[in-house]
């Protein structure tokens, strides 16, 4: 079946413009996540909905961030004012269910690079 | 707060020979763990995973993983490996005890390079 998808895979914003990334999960899941994986390091946590509710965000590094998942399923982050350090690759996750131990698939993530 | 170290940046092995990955992890109660490879320019692919029971872990593509509670290790291994192995391979951990909230926590990664 098909897996996680995200657009667009690369973005290349001005400093100051906002951006909003798009996942679309697993059809069932419904757990989402997103993670933001620098250069040369591992994802880390952003931000987790269950269905709609979005259960931590405490991730977000700053106010500019914001995701939302609005139907239970397809999940938009978005980011006003970039600036240079938001550049990095921003994957999404989707699992079966939430609070076992469910593995997460990921997306091909989007590439974002700010100038 | 939960952490994983993974050690080494790079792991080199002759292709036929077994390898070795390390990791270790933190988490104040018991943990789930997890194997993900990325390929360049695709997202994370799930490998294994250890919930509870046999320490030793059988996923895809004949790669195994052992969890050592005393150590709080969970090194992945391959008996033989193939020049397709390599990537870039990261090990996860998630408190059990931490119910709805599921996020996962990342090692830094290790390269991993087969040769013929």
């Amino acid at each position: 079946g098909a897996g996680v998808s995200q657009s667009p895979r690369y973005k290349v914003a001005k400093r100051g413009q906002d951006v909003a990334l798009r996942c679309d999960p697993i059809s069932g899941h419904v757990s989402l996540f997103w993670y933001q994986q620098a250069l040369g390091q591992g994802p880390e946590f952003l931000t987790y909905f269950q269905n709609e509710a979005q259960l931590d965000k405490s991730g977000l590094p700053s106010d500019r961030f914001f995701a939302e998942r609005p139907e239970g399923s397809v999940s938009t982050l978005k980011i006003q004012r970039t600036q240079q350090e938001d550049s990095a690759v921003y994957l999404c996750a989707s699992s079966l269910g939430s609070g076992g131990p469910y593995e997460q698939y990921f997306g091909p993530g989007t590439r974002l690079t700010v100038t | 707060a939960q952490s994983v170290a993974q050690p080494e940046d790079q792991v080199n092995v002759a292709e036929g020979n077994p390898l070795t990955v390390k990791c270790t992890y933190s988490v104040s109660g018991n943990p789930y763990l997890f194997w993900y490879v990325q390929y360049p320019n695709r997202g994370l692919q799930f490998l294994l995973k250890y919930i509870t029971g046999d320490n030793l872990v059988k996923g895809s593509y004949g790669f195994e993983a052992e969890f050592n509670k005393s150590q709080t290790s969970f090194h992945l291994k391959k008996p033989s490996a193939l020049v397709s192995d390599s990537a870039l391979y990261f090990c996860a951990v998630r408190d059990v005890g931490t119910g709805t909230a599921s996020k996962l926590t990342f090692g830094t990664g290790t390269r991993l390079q087969v040769t013929l």
